[in-house]
């Protein structure tokens, strides 16, 4: 198994500002993964994290929005930019274990006004 | 178009009733398959897993989940539910190419009634 923090675990942001959420996991993974969930709805990929290269984005998600770091196989962060009221989600960190296994923080639930 | 489809938003059971909820995907190759339960406040707990061989999977709580090719269908069941086991349920098979990019249904709402 795998246990992952996510820093902060939850903010209030006005509109136009940036939040970058940072995730850690307890031991070293390949591949992290970003998801978001909007309120009363199921999840949606953001983009995968691969330590040493550029994040790969899901369609309708973009670097400039989304901007991704994965310096090394234990950390990650995700920031979200130039937020909007519609950027007001739970935003969760996720990584895939060598026993095909899925685990997924604790999530960090945004508030935009 | 690879899909998902979780048939019932919201399904309500006595305590101590049996429970079948449906997970129906939509995928050119068997995907691997994971059930998950988000509880109020809580975080996603991973409940069990596809990956290969064995069509009927064990998971934790007491759930299982079957994988039937032929009808492209994971139903996750429990033969008897508990008032703790009230929560939101997610199938998400993981879409290949690189494992862990999960495409999630839209989820079914368990109530439990005592």
């Amino acid at each position: 198994s795998a246990v992952i923090s996510q820093k902060p675990s939850r903010d209030i942001c006005q509109r136009g500002t940036s939040l970058t959420i940072q995730c850690q996991v307890d031991s070293q993974v390949t591949m992290m993964f970003w998801y978001r969930q909007q309120p009363g709805q199921s999840l949606t990929l953001i983009a995968t994290a691969n330590q040493g290269s550029e994040a790969t984005y899901e369609s309708g998600f973009v670097i400039d929005k989304f901007p991704i770091s994965r310096p090394n196989l234990t950390f990650s962060t995700l920031t979200v930019s130039n937020m909007s009221p519609e950027d007001s989600s739970i935003y969760l960190c996720s990584v895939h274990t060598g026993s095909y296994e899925q685990y997924f923080g604790p999530g960090t639930r945004l508030t935009v006004t | 178009a690879q899909s998902v489809t979780q048939p019932d938003i919201h399904i309500t059971v006595s305590e101590g009733a049996s429970l079948e909820l449906r997970c129906n995907y939509s995928y050119g190759a068997t995907p691997y398959l994971f059930w998950y339960v988000q509880s109020p406040g809580q975080g996603l707990q991973l409940l069990l897993k596809y990956f290969s061989g064995d069509t009927l999977v064990q998971g934790i709580k007491g759930f299982e989940a079957e994988f039937k090719r032929s009808q492209s269908s994971f139903n996750l069941r429990k033969p008897s539910v508990h008032w703790s086991d009230a929560a939101e349920y997610f199938c998400a098979p993981d879409r290949g190419s690189t494992l862990g990019r999960l495409y999630f249904g839209r989820g079914t709402q368990l109530t439990v009634w005592p």
